[in-house]
């Protein structure tokens, strides 16, 4: 089955750029992942899907300074001019037609 | 825009039965393809419980296929989880989310449950 793995911790300066990183398992490189949100103390929020094109969309509301992209086995997710409210947990998603399954999570701190 | 609403008792005792509900609303319950559960233990990650198609067709987390039921009532626009036999170790927050087919895309509040006696 696939497994995802995100890297446990991430930070950047305001108004900086940071990329977030979900690394698919061997025989599963092709897979879309998805991206979801999570701010301290709420719901996740989906954020975007990201193919393994490099093709990716984003959700309803989504700023564009979000931005998704791929290369193997990896996907992506950039922030452009990062902001405090950005500071959150993000975890990645895939599927397959018997299972669901999330990365660890990165938790995002913004300097 | 849908959205969803978890409801259920907060707390539950040892080797009891954990049901909780996901009200839909702003839309059909049918306008999306798949109903989800996904929980949170405090200060953890994510993990999918199980989830069930518009068609009927129901897929479990393998480690709790034995205890799980997930089931929807489209009459009145909403689905369910049923969890039996329950330890300390199902204590989390529960979430209920929508696929379009492929992602979750729509996740509810979510609602904490608690495990003791």
């Amino acid at each position: 089955q696939p497994v995802l793995t995100q890297s446990s911790s991430a930070s950047a300066s305001l108004g900086s750029s940071v990329k977030l990183t979900c690394t698919l398992n061997s025989g599963h490189s092709g897979y879309i992942i998805a991206w979801h949100l999570q701010q301290p103390g709420k719901a996740p929020r989906y954020l975007m899907k990201v193919e393994s094109s490099g093709t990716y969309n984003r959700g309803s509301g989504v700023p564009d300074r979000l931005s998704g992209s791929s290369s193997g086995a990896d996907r992506y997710l950039t922030i452009s001019n990062l902001q405090f409210e950005d500071e959150a947990d993000y975890y990645c998603e895939t599927w397959d037609s018997n299972t669901r399954v999330f990365g660890g999570g990165t938790k995002l701190t913004v300097l | 825009q849908v959205q969803l609403q978890e409801s259920g008792p907060g707390l539950v005792k040892p080797s009891g039965t954990l049901s909780l509900t996901c009200a839909v609303s702003g839309g059909s319950i049918s306008s999306t393809k798949w109903w989800s559960w996904v929980r949170q233990p405090p200060g953890k990650g994510l993990e999918w419980i199980g989830e069930m198609s518009r068609s009927g067709s129901t897929t479990y987390n393998l480690s709790l296929k034995n205890r799980v039921t997930i089931s929807v009532d489209k009459s009145k626009n909403q689905f369910s989880l049923r969890l039996l036999s329950v330890t300390a170790a199902d204590t989390a927050m529960y979430y209920c989310a929508t696929s379009d087919g492929s992602c979750l895309d729509i996740w509810g509040q979510g609602t904490m449950v608690t495990v003791s006696s």
